[in-house]
């Protein structure tokens, strides 16, 4: 059974400061996987994804990484803002396939104050 | 494009009363996913439909939980009876092909007393 495991839970950093986050997972046998943002009281809205051949993924401030073999993503922000302030959860589909019953890590609740 | 629609955004009901909850999916999109988030189990997948057919509701709790999917603009998920463990932020996803992206909805906070 796939498991999914976010670090850290909880993130609080000054306005302008780079920043990493993490994401697990335990079958490596991974068609791709998600970033996504969820904002209070909204649903999930998706980041990135990266696919099992890719590296990586860039989108503006935001990189993510993939190392298939370590079982283990990096979303990296670049010069955080306010804005940045959400929930960013990682999720995976389940090994072999590449379809939605996505595995999700639990999150991580980033803040960035001015 | 206006998004994955859910309605209603808040339910409060009572233990025993039927819920029904309403998604309409992405034009197009041809895979719809019903998820349900708790602060103790996060996010899990319900169940999920392709092209209006059930491929996996293996994430159905229990038989008090249905869903339907009776054209490719409209999908519901029913609860009957409802129970107060039931409570917690069911959302609707949609998705045009296997593999790409999820769009979720805003969700509908469900609160059974």
């Amino acid at each position: 059974k796939q498991e999914v495991t976010q670090i850290p839970a909880a993130l609080s950093v000054p306005e302008g400061e780079n920043l990493v986050l993490n994401c697990s997972f335990t079958d490596s046998a991974i068609y791709n996987l998600q970033w996504f943002r969820q904002d209070p009281g909204k649903g999930l809205t998706s980041l990135l994804l990266i696919q099992s051949s890719q590296r990586e993924q860039t989108s503006g401030r935001l990189n993510a990484s993939l190392d298939k073999s370590s079982g283990r993503s990096t979303l990296y922000i670049a010069a955080s803002q306010p804005g940045d302030s959400a929930t960013y959860l990682c999720a995976v589909p389940p090994g072999g396939t590449s379809y939605g019953k996505l595995t999700f890590g639990q999150g991580t609740i980033l803040t960035v104050h001015p | 494009d206006a998004g994955v629609i859910q309605s209603p955004r808040h339910e409060v009901t009572e233990m025993g009363q039927e819920v029904t909850l309403r998604c309409k999916p992405i034009s197009g999109h041809n895979s719809l996913f019903w998820y349900r988030q708790t602060m103790m189990r996060g996010l899990e997948l319900l169940i999920y439909f392709n092209n209006n057919v059930p491929i996996d509701d293996s994430g159905m709790p229990e038989d008090r939980f249905s869903a339907k999917m009776p054209n490719a603009s409209f999908s519901t998920l029913k609860i009957q009876p409802s129970e107060p463990r039931d409570s917690a932020v069911y959302f609707c996803a949609s998705s045009p092909e296997s593999g790409s992206p999820l769009h979720f909805g805003n969700g509908t906070r469900l609160t059974v007393t």
